[in-house]
């Protein structure tokens, strides 16, 4: 299809354990963001990349979140030593970029379980 | 992380009903933006506002951008049952951060 999307759709593991969250946004995009959305709650901001770079990483809640896009398309969440309060959604959108506002398009999500 | 304000919080109604809700910040926004939220899915926008004042419709749906850049609504007119989701408006000051609302449940009962 020509939407976002993401992979695995489910994860559980164990704390203390490292996870990778993939996205595959609509190809050329250059804008790409990733959120996270805890139970009843709204997605909130965690990284945004333009390109390769990520150009505002301020939604990171810690040290142990990390994520990269090496070639300006797929991109991926990193997440070290898991604790049972990263159990969320984490939602991936991608949008045609630019200065002025452009819709950003969301995946279907990868739900996270720490155990 | 900053999140705006919904309310109500969930709401259930009769089907051709009209819906209102609305979402209140703190924080002045550049652009307000509406989304629907379905089981398993991400968000899907439904409408964006640029401007202070502007009233902006999408079929059965209108939105309006507070004119003191703090608040905004949405409305749906005659609801139907696919109207069902979860409802969240989005601000976005400045660059690309956009901060979500707690969000709105809606049930529709035929």
């Amino acid at each position: 299809g020509a939407g976002v999307s993401q992979t695995p759709s489910n994860k559980v593991t164990e704390k203390g354990k490292y996870v990778e969250l993939r996205c595959d946004p609509i190809s050329g995009h250059t804008a790409l963001y990733w959120y996270r959305q805890s139970l009843g709650q709204g997605p909130e901001f965690l990284i945004y990349f333009q390109g390769t770079g990520a150009a505002d990483d301020s939604g990171l809640p810690n040290d142990r979140f990390f994520a990269v896009r090496p070639e300006g398309s797929v991109s991926t969440l990193k997440i070290q030593r898991t604790e049972r309060g990263d159990s969320a959604v984490y939602l991936c959108a991608s949008s045609s970029g630019g200065s002025s506002y452009n819709e950003q398009f969301f995946g279907p999500g990868t739900r996270l379980t720490v155990l | 992380g900053q999140q705006l304000n919904q309310s109500p919080q969930s709401m259930f109604i009769q089907e051709g009903e009209d819906v209102s809700m609305n979402c209140t910040s703190s924080s002045i926004f550049n652009t307000w933006l509406w989304y629907k939220q379905d089981p398993g899915e991400g968000p899907v926008l439904l409408i964006a506002l640029y401007k202070a004042g502007e009233l902006t419709s999408n079929g059965r749906l209108t939105a309006q951008f507070g004119i003191t850049r703090k608040d905004s609504f949405l409305n749906i007119s005659a609801s139907i049952p696919s109207d069902v989701g979860i409802y969240f408006c989005a601000g976005q000051r400045s660059g690309n951060q956009f901060y979500f609302g707690t969000g709105t449940s809606l049930t529709v009962i035929p």
